[in-house]
């Protein structure tokens, strides 16, 4: 079964710090990943897919199949960046294709 | 476009009430999810369908809950009788056909459900 961990709930950091949102995932075939941004009182919005390998907003993400990884980084956090972060994982097969599994989300707050 | 339209947008009532939430998608989309997010358990996938026809519902927690697509414009989630439990944040969101570029699923706004 497909599975899509993201360990840290709540994320705190400063201003101009690096931040990095973890996610790991389990999956059996290929995988195809993205993350999900949902700004305060916002509808949830992509931010990036793994497929694309681009940056949107100064964050990057990597898909790392060794180690069944796809961190979401920025090297310098800013306050907009406050906002509730989904990690997802794409079902591309079978019977539940287009069925997106999404991580517990990782809550990121960024201090002036 | 205005996206995905959700309905309504705040739903208080008491338990043992039916409540239904609706959802109208993008049009041309051929998906379409609920999801619900809570504290407790984030963003969980309820039922999908594929040109109006239910895939995977195996996320419906259990009979009180169903989901109803009887076009490719509208769809609804009902909850009959409501629990306190219930009480969460409901997305729609659809999405384009079965092609890599097309993988992007469009969320709603949300109806938060209070069940007192």
């Amino acid at each position: 079964a497909q599975r899509v961990t993201q360990p840290e709930k709540l994320l705190s950091v400063f201003k101009g710090a690096p931040v990095e949102l973890k996610c790991n995932y389990s999956y059996s075939g290929s995988p195809e990943l993205f993350w999900y941004v949902q700004y305060s009182r916002q509808r949830l919005q992509l931010l990036l897919r793994h497929i694309s390998r681009e940056s949107i907003k100064g964050f990057t993400a990597d898909l790392n199949k060794g180690e069944t990884s796809f961190h979401l980084k920025k090297p310098f956090a800013q306050e907009e960046d406050s906002a509730m972060y989904y990690c997802a994982l794409l079902n591309a097969g079978g019977t539940s294709y287009g069925k997106l599994t999404f991580g517990q989300g990782t809550i990121l707050t960024v201090h002036p | 476009d205005a996206g995905v339209i959700q309905s309504p947008r705040h739903e208080v009532t008491e338990m043992g009430q039916e409540v239904t939430l609706r959802c109208k998608p993008i049009s041309g989309h051929d998906y379409l999810f609920w999801y619900r997010q809570t504290m407790m358990r984030g963003l969980e996938l309820l039922i999908y369908f594929n040109n109006n026809v239910p895939i995977d519902d195996s996320g419906m927690p259990e009979d009180r809950f169903s989901a109803k697509m009887p076009n490719a414009s509208f769809s609804t989630l009902k909850i009959q009788p409501s629990e306190p439990r219930d009480s969460a944040v409901y997305f729609c969101a659809s999405r384009p056909g079965r092609h890599r570029e097309n993988n992007e699923q469009f969320f709603g706004p949300g109806t938060r459900l209070t069940v007192l």
